[in-house]
Order: structure tokens, then C-alpha cells, then sequence
């Protein structure tokens, strides 16, 4: 049961800004937005996570519209480095017993020179 | 800062071999997990420990795999006797609760021939 939806694949030019959609309509109240990445042959990366309001850190931004229902992860000039596939992963993040992150498919994107 | 850290990084090892996986936690950190990623089913959760407890093992796939936490900071996968389709990369991942971001090592590749 797919909680998120996001494009199998995307290119952006090195330096650009790339733009990550992804789609979650039946997100909850209680259940964060997460998104993670994985580099060939390394393990996934955590990137940021939010609830509502639009997040930023050293990686990305994150945001949110307003009805939660879909988000965008951005990386503000994407490097050769930041090719990896990207995952969106709706979670709540309340209980231990609230552990489950669920990887679906994720986006492919490759950043081109 | 050190980060999760498995190891060995490669294991090639032929069938009805024992082969053991190691990992150890960020400090600080109570929750451990060991997922493991293949082509065909992707990252999978196998085994989640609270608190040096095993919480959910129902991803375990079968009686030949087991785990352990012989400490708060150390945790061990074991396959024995393996088999070739248990050739996958397996990371663990480790957090400060169980609810909370899930950081991750660079994983195990392993080969059964």
C-alpha cells in the first residue's frame, strides 16, 4: 500500500536547482514527510524531514503545501554528487513502536554536467 | 562523529558457510535495525531491537538467519547455514528511539556461491 508517489526518473544540470516532487494524499496528522537517499553501492542517507512548515538544512529545503498532501524536496544547485535515488517516506514519528519507514521505488535523478 | 559502522564491507562466502555480520551503533543510540536490499524486493526491514530487545523479528526470513544484541552498542546478523539467495546487501541502521530518524551504515555485500 503506497502512501507516496513520486516520478521513476528525472535528469537536472549541474548547478541548477532540482526540484523532487512527491505526492502523499492520504497522509495523517500525526505522520511526518521524510526523504532519504541512496548513492550507488552506498547505504541510504538521511536528508531532511518535516510536518508542516517548510524545512531547510545544509542538504536541501523541504516544502510542504498547505493541505500536506504533496511536497518538494529541493537541492539548491545540484552537484554530479547528488546523483543517488531519492525517497519519500511518510512515517509518524511519535512511539517507539512507530519504527516502520517504508522505501517504495524512489525518483532516479541524474544531475549532468 | 563517527556513524554506523558494519562490517566486513564485502563477504563472499560459498553455500552451508556461517557467515556473520557485524554492526555497531551510534553512540547514544537505543534503537537497531537490519534491513536488507535486493533487485527484486528492495529494502527490506528484517529485525528491529529497543533497547538491546528484539521488538520485530517478522521480517526475518527464516530460521537460518538470527540476531543479537550482545550490548547497547554492538549488534550481530548471523546466516547459518547460507544459502546463494541470501546474496544481498544488508545494512543496519541505528536511531535514538525507536521513532526517531533512522541513521545508516554503508552495508555488507554478500555473496553465496
Amino acid at each position: 500500500d503506497a502512501k507516496t508517489t513520486q516520478p521513476p526518473s528525472m535528469d537536472c544540470a549541474e548547478g541548477r536547482a532540482a526540484n523532487l516532487p512527491c505526492n502523499h494524499s492520504t497522509i495523517s496528522g500525526n505522520e511526518y514527510v521524510y526523504w532519504y537517499r541512496q548513492i550507488h553501492s552506498q547505504g541510504p542517507q538521511y536528508i531532511i524531514h518535516g510536518l508542516k512548515n517548510n524545512e531547510t538544512n545544509e542538504m536541501a529545503s523541504l516544502i510542504i503545501t498547505e493541505d500536506r498532501k504533496s511536497s518538494t524536496l529541493i537541492l539548491p544547485h545540484a552537484t554530479l554528487r547528488d546523483t543517488a535515488v531519492y525517497y519519500c517516506i511518510v512515517r509518524p514519528r511519535v512511539r517507539s513502536n512507530d519504527y516502520k519507514l517504508s522505501f517504495g521505488a524512489g525518483t532516479t535523478v541524474t544531475v549532468r554536467a | 562523529d563517527a556513524g554506523v559502522i558494519q562490517s566486513p564491507r564485502h563477504e563472499v562466502t560459498e553455500m552451508g558457510q556461517e557467515v556473520t555480520l557485524r554492526c555497531k551503533l551510534i553512540s547514544g543510540h537505543n534503537s537497531l535495525f537490519w534491513y536488507r536490499q535486493t533487485m527484486m524486493r528492495g529494502l527490506e526491514l528484517l529485525i528491529y531491537f529497543n533497547n538491546n530487545v528484539p521488538i520485530d523479528d517478522s521480517g526475518m526470513p527464516e530460521d537460518r538467519f538470527s540476531a543479537k544484541m550482545p550490548n547497547a552498542s554492538f549488534s550481530t546478523l548471523k546466516i547459518q547455514p547460507s544459502e546463494p539467495r541470501d546474496s544481498a546487501v544488508y545494512f543496519c541502521a541505528s536511531s535514538l528511539a525507536g521513532g526517531d530518524t533512522q541513521y545508516f551504515g554503508p552495508g555488507t555485500r554478500l555473496t553465496v556461491l
